[in-house]
């Protein structure tokens, strides 16, 4: 069965400084990974995903993520967090055929201080 | 283009109360999915349809039940609302339902069973 642990329920960073949100999964076969993003009462956006392809892969607003099977990670990075970064942000794994075998992790907030 | 859109955004239900939570998206999407999400625990998967006239339980389908008579629409239906039912509830959407497909969420609907 597929898992998803997001290692810090709350992440504080200063603006302009690295942002590193935590992921590892477990997974039977080869999967998908995703970061979703959630802004304060807003809907969840895709921010990235990794599909077998290149192992490092960039999304939207400056944020990327790599991939290592080894260490069954797939960890969220940005250079230089800005205010509007602050959100709630979701590791998933998908492995099956279906998207019913989305699994979410719990989530992480960022918080981003002046 | 809409996405995926959802009505009522909140909703407050005395307890034994029904309502209909309804989704449409206007992508042409096969798949659709709603999730709850509670505080601290990522989303959880109710029901998911692959097409118009399939649906099919998810991890926590127990008090609602779903069906899916045009591709478009994929309205939640709570019967005999309980205080557990308290969440945020997404719908989503995908074309292909794989692995590889992201999902597209609606804004959310907040309910407030009392």
């Amino acid at each position: 069965a597929q898992s998803v642990t997001q290692l810090d329920s709350h992440v504080s960073v200063s603006e302009g400084t690295p942002v590193l949100l935590r992921c590892n999964y477990s997974s039977s076969y080869s999967p998908s990974l995703f970061w979703y993003v959630q802004h304060p009462n807003k809907g969840l956006q895709l921010l990235l995903k990794y599909t077998s392809a290149a192992t490092l892969v960039k999304g939207i607003n400056g944020f990327e993520a790599e991939f290592k099977k080894s260490e069954t990670s797939f960890h969220l990075t940005k250079p230089s967090a800005h205010m509007s970064d602050a959100a709630e942000y979701f590791c998933v794994v998908s492995e099956g055929n279906y998207g019913q075998n989305f699994v979410f992790g719990p989530g992480t907030r960022l918080s981003v201080l002046p | 283009n809409a996405g995926v859109t959802q009505t009522p955004k909140f909703r407050i239900l005395k307890i034994g109360q029904s309502m209909t939570l309804q989704c449409a998206q206007d992508m042409n999407h096969n798949y659709m999915y709603w999730y709850r999400q509670d505080p601290g625990m990522g989303l959880k998967l109710i029901y998911y349809s692959v097409g118009a006239g399939i649906t099919d339980k998810g991890e926590v389908p127990n008090g609602y039940n779903v069906s899916r008579s045009t591709t478009e629409d994929f309205p939640l239906r709570l019967e005999l609302a309980a205080p557990s039912q308290t969440s945020v509830y997404f719908c989503a959407s995908s074309s292909r339902g794989g692995r590889l497909d992201e999902q597209f969420f609606g804004p959310g609907t907040r309910l407030t069973v009392l």
